[in-house]
């Protein structure tokens, strides 16, 4: 069974500083996705990062996959009052192990608090 | 404008009380999928369609039922709904090949 980890699962921070979200995975995966979701909020599709080595970048976010360490980070530079969400990773299983239902499992999210 | 349209956004029922959302999308895309969203679970998946005719469960299934006759409906059906139902849905579709989903706005449902 596929688990998706993701931590932390709350983190504060303050503008201007930089952190970093990680998400595990524990089965053999090429491609992961990033959402973003304010309160009471749809999912917003940040990132779609497809293979090994993958970095994506847009404004104060970066992603990136490590699929031989099953890692991907959210990277968040000079934080700003405006990112403040609940940020999700979710992975598929790779297609020849479930052909059939493209589904993502998702981790629990982390809850992105930044303080002005 | 491309996207997945859910209805209603808010619904309160009773126990017991025969209830469908509706799921629509305008991408002729083959696949579609229902998740509920619960505090500290995260979200999973209840069930799925490839295609027009093809459904299947997904992890959380008990309690609902699903069709597909359409392309672009997809609509969860509560026979019998109990407050243990009581969730955040999302109803999300995507192309074949797994490009990640487009997620419809959400339906907040409460079971009394």
């Amino acid at each position: 069974e596929l688990k998706v980890e993701q931590n932390p699962l709350f983190l504060s921070m303050q503008e201007g500083k930089n952190y970093t979200i990680y998400c595990n995975y524990s089965t053999t995966s090429d491609r992961l996705y990033w959402y973003r979701q304010d309160p009471g909020k749809s999912l917003e599709s940040l990132f779609v990062l497809l293979s090994n080595g993958a970095v994506k970048q847009e404004g104060r976010l970066m992603a990136s996959l490590d699929t031989k360490a099953r890692l991907s980070t959210l990277h968040i530079t000079a934080a700003v009052h405006d990112l403040s969400a609940t940020y999700f990773c979710a992975v598929d299983l790779a297609l020849w192990a479930y052909f059939g239902n493209e589904k993502l499992t998702f981790g629990t999210g982390t809850r992105l608090t930044i303080i002005p | 404008e491309a996207q997945v349209t859910q209805n209603p956004r808010y619904l309160i029922t009773v126990t017991g009380k025969k209830l469908t959302v509706t799921c629509s999308q305008n991408m002729n895309h083959e696949y579609m999928s229902w998740y509920r969203q619960d505090p500290g679970l995260g979200l999973r998946q209840i069930y799925y369609s490839m295609n027009v005719e093809v459904t299947d469960k997904g992890d959380v299934p008990e309690g609902y039922k699903v069709s597909r006759k359409e392309k672009r409906n997809f609509p969860l059906i509560l026979e019998s709904p109990s407050p243990n139902q009581t969730s955040l849905y999302f109803c999300a579709s995507s192309r074949t090949g797994n490009y990640g989903y487009t997620f419809g706005s959400g339906t907040r449902l409460t079971v009394v």
